[in-house]
């Protein structure tokens, strides 16, 4: 069974102070794994693909790498508009269902 | 990135009545969408998959008589909660997906409140 999981639950920064967010994962084949931004009271926001380990993508303050096990969401200098819940979620080769980690919910403060 | 509308945004209802929401791909064709259920800072579950011009499949635990899904176009999809009760308050998101791109554009949500 594909399944995933991300810490820390939830995150405080002071703004501009560089962190990381973690997603661990087992699956049948990856065929993806994704990150979204959530704000609350809405739909997730698609951040990134990832297909295969080593990849790495920016946008911004953010980039997401990639490995066998796990991916990282690194957010450089943050701003409080970062702040929101930001999710994971794996595509397996058998399936066609995303399967979404619980989230973190980050929080950004001026 | 595809545009995903979703109607309403929220709604009221009260309990024993039906309740539908309507979940457009305005320029995408989305052979496949996806029903998810979310509570208060907890994660997307899903409830169901719908095929175009298909039934849909759903996750072990749904009730497919009380989540009815019509999925009767590639472009829209409706979830429709009948006999709602204070239980089913909830939001709800549909998301889409294509044949060539694999990944999820999301509506913006419905929330329901059963009183």
């Amino acid at each position: 069974e594909d399944q995933v999981t991300q810490s820390p639950e939830a995150l405080r920064l002071q703004e501009g102070e560089s962190s990381s967010l973690n997603c661990s994962y087992t699956v049948s084949g990856l065929r993806g794994l994704f990150w979204y931004r959530q704000d609350p009271g809405k739909g997730p926001e698609f951040l990134f693909t990832l297909y295969s380990a080593g990849e790495e993508k920016e946008k911004e303050r953010l980039k997401a790498t990639l490995t066998k096990k796990e991916s990282f969401l690194h957010i450089t200098a943050p701003k409080p508009e970062d702040s929101a819940t930001y999710l994971c979620a794996v595509q397996g080769s058998y399936g066609q269902n995303f399967v979404f980690g619980p989230g973190t919910r980050l929080s950004v403060l001026p | 990135g595809a545009v995903v509308s979703q109607h309403p945004s929220w709604v009221i209802c009260k309990s024993g009545t039906s309740v539908k929401i309507e979940c457009r791909s305005l320029d995408f064709q989305a052979t496949t969408m996806f029903w998810y259920r979310q509570f208060p800072k907890q994660s997307l579950m899903l409830m169901a998959t719908s095929n175009e011009g298909s039934k849909a499949t759903y996750e072990q635990g749904v009730e497919k008589d009380k989540f009815l899904i019509n999925h009767a176009s590639l472009t829209l999809s409706t979830l429709t909660v009948t006999s709602a009760h204070p239980e089913d308050s909830s939001f709800y998101i549909c998301s889409v997906s294509g044949t060539v791109v694999q990944k999820l554009f999301f509506g913006s949500g419905t929330q329901l409140s059963v009183l």
